[in-house]
């Protein structure tokens, strides 16, 4: 129940196209739904995070979809770029961050 | 977004001896910490969560006694591996909450690559 299942676990896109990473959960008790990106030899960095009292959240390129009754949310990253080559990570928050297994995406130029 | 600063990025030591980590809140008070590991190509797997002047709670399996926690101020909170061995080379990185009003953002540090030779 405390599982976070992401997906695809690898992705290729062309530049400028989208990329969409999707993550599933059963704990309906998670009240916080983070992406983080990683750079190899990096620490996590914040990408954008949503709560389950919204369904959609934009930050510049990257929005984050939330379906409350079907227990998913996804990432989707607008006009990809090559520098977006990195490892994505989900989370889901009741008192700690449970991860899903992380997605790296390889955007071609 | 908030900063959170660790200290060193990376660091070779004897088997045998101990280490310490260091994790800074720079611009932003956190009650509560947590501290990861990750391995290559893994995901991150939380260690413990360290909450300001009180004792850190440890995941199952991870050896409390082996790794130190220590979170003294609302800004600084330390990790230190005793007696490392080869198999504690590892990938650590810490994580703090920036509380604002009612919610949260967690933030992570750059990491540490701790070596144990």
């Amino acid at each position: 129940q405390q599982q976070v299942k992401q997906s695809p676990q690898s992705l290729i896109v062309q530049k400028g196209g989208i990329s969409i990473i999707n993550c599933a959960y059963e704990n309906t008790a998670f009240d916080y739904f983070p992406w983080y990106q990683q750079f190899p030899g990096k620490g996590p960095a914040l990408l954008i995070a949503i709560r389950p009292d919204v369904s959609e959240k934009k930050e510049g390129r990257f929005t984050i979809s939330f379906n409350k009754s079907a227990k998913q949310f996804s990432l989707h990253i607008m006009d990809s770029q090559p520098g977006d080559s990195a490892t994505y990570f989900c989370a889901a928050n009741r008192h700690k961050l449970v991860f899903g297994a992380g997605t790296i995406l390889r955007v071609k130029s | 977004g908030a900063v959170v600063s660790q200290h060193p990025s990376w660091v070779i030591c004897k088997s045998g001896t101990s280490v310490k980590i260091e994790c800074r809140s720079l611009d932003f008070q956190a009650t509560t910490m947590f501290w990861y590991r990750q391995f290559p190509k893994q995901s991150l797997m939380l260690m413990a969560t360290s909450n300001e002047g009180s004792k850190a709670t440890y995941e199952q399996g991870v050896e409390k006694d082996k790794f130190l926690i220590n979170h003294a101020s609302l800004t600084l909170s330390t990790l230190t591996v005793t007696s490392a061995h080869p198999e504690d080379s590892s990938f650590y990185i810490c994580s703090a909450r920036d509380w604002s009003g009612q919610n949260y953002e967690q933030y992570f540090g750059p990491g540490t690559r701790l070596t144990v030779t």
